[in-house]
């Protein structure tokens, strides 16, 4: 079955604390993993596609990475602005219905 | 400004009432979907529809119905088979197309009265 798993639940950082999210998935045929942010009460807004093992992409102070078994958020020196729901998602399998399989978020907190 | 809008913020069903959420997007995606967001868990597919008068069932579709007459429109009527739909209900919509990310609306809060 396929499956998405994200660590830690919640997470609380100093302002300027650097740290790693992490997005482990178990699919069969990986199509691409999309990383999302979500504040509270708002749909998911999203930050990057990755399609490949090795690939990175950045914006801001977050830079997203990939292997063949999971995919980490680095946030360099955070600011309270990026307290936040970050969720990983999984496209995965044949056929392009555009299906997306989420992991259950991590909560960030970043103090001032 | 292109986006998803979805209608009515807060929603609140009656024991038996059947409600429905409406999603409209103006940017010309082919595909959309709605979701169930519970405290706690990762969003759970109800329903899809990729292109107008089609649509098939998620992960989690009973006690829920779909339409799409319209590419711009896929309203969710939650019935009275749903026994728990107190939820955060996303709706979202992506273009063709390998690699292409969905884009969500601001969402609908259902409770029970």
């Amino acid at each position: 079955e396929d499956q998405v798993t994200q660590s830690p639940e919640a997470l609380r950082l100093q302002e300027g604390e650097s740290s790693s999210l992490n997005c482990s998935y178990t699919v069969s045929g990986l199509r691409g993993l999309f990383w999302y942010r979500q504040d509270p009460g708002k749909g998911p807004e999203f930050l990057f596609t990755l399609y490949s093992a090795g690939e990175e992409k950045e914006k801001e102070r977050l830079k997203a990475t990939l292997t063949k078994k999971e995919s980490f958020l680095h946030i360099t020196a955070p600011k309270p602005e990026d307290s936040a729901t970050y969720l990983c998602a999984v496209q995965a399998g044949s056929g392009n219905t555009g299906k997306l399989i989420f992991g259950q978020g991590t909560t960030l907190q970043v103090k001032p | 400004d292109g986006g998803i809008t979805q209608s009515p913020k807060y929603l609140f069903r009656k024991e038996g009432q059947n409600v429905t959420l409406s999603c409209e997007q103006n940017l010309n995606h082919d595909a959309m979907y709605w979701y169930r967001q519970d405290p706690g868990q990762g969003l759970r597919l109800i329903y899809y529809s990729q292109i107008v008068n089609d649509f098939q069932k998620g992960d989690i579709a009973e006690g829920y119905s779909v339409s799409r007459e319209k590419k711009e429109s896929f309203p969710l009527t939650v019935t009275s088979a749903q026994k728990n739909p107190t939820a955060f209900y996303l709706c979202a919509s992506t273009d063709r197309g390998l690699h292409q990310p969905q884009h969500f609306g601001d969402g609908t809060r259902l409770s029970i009265l």
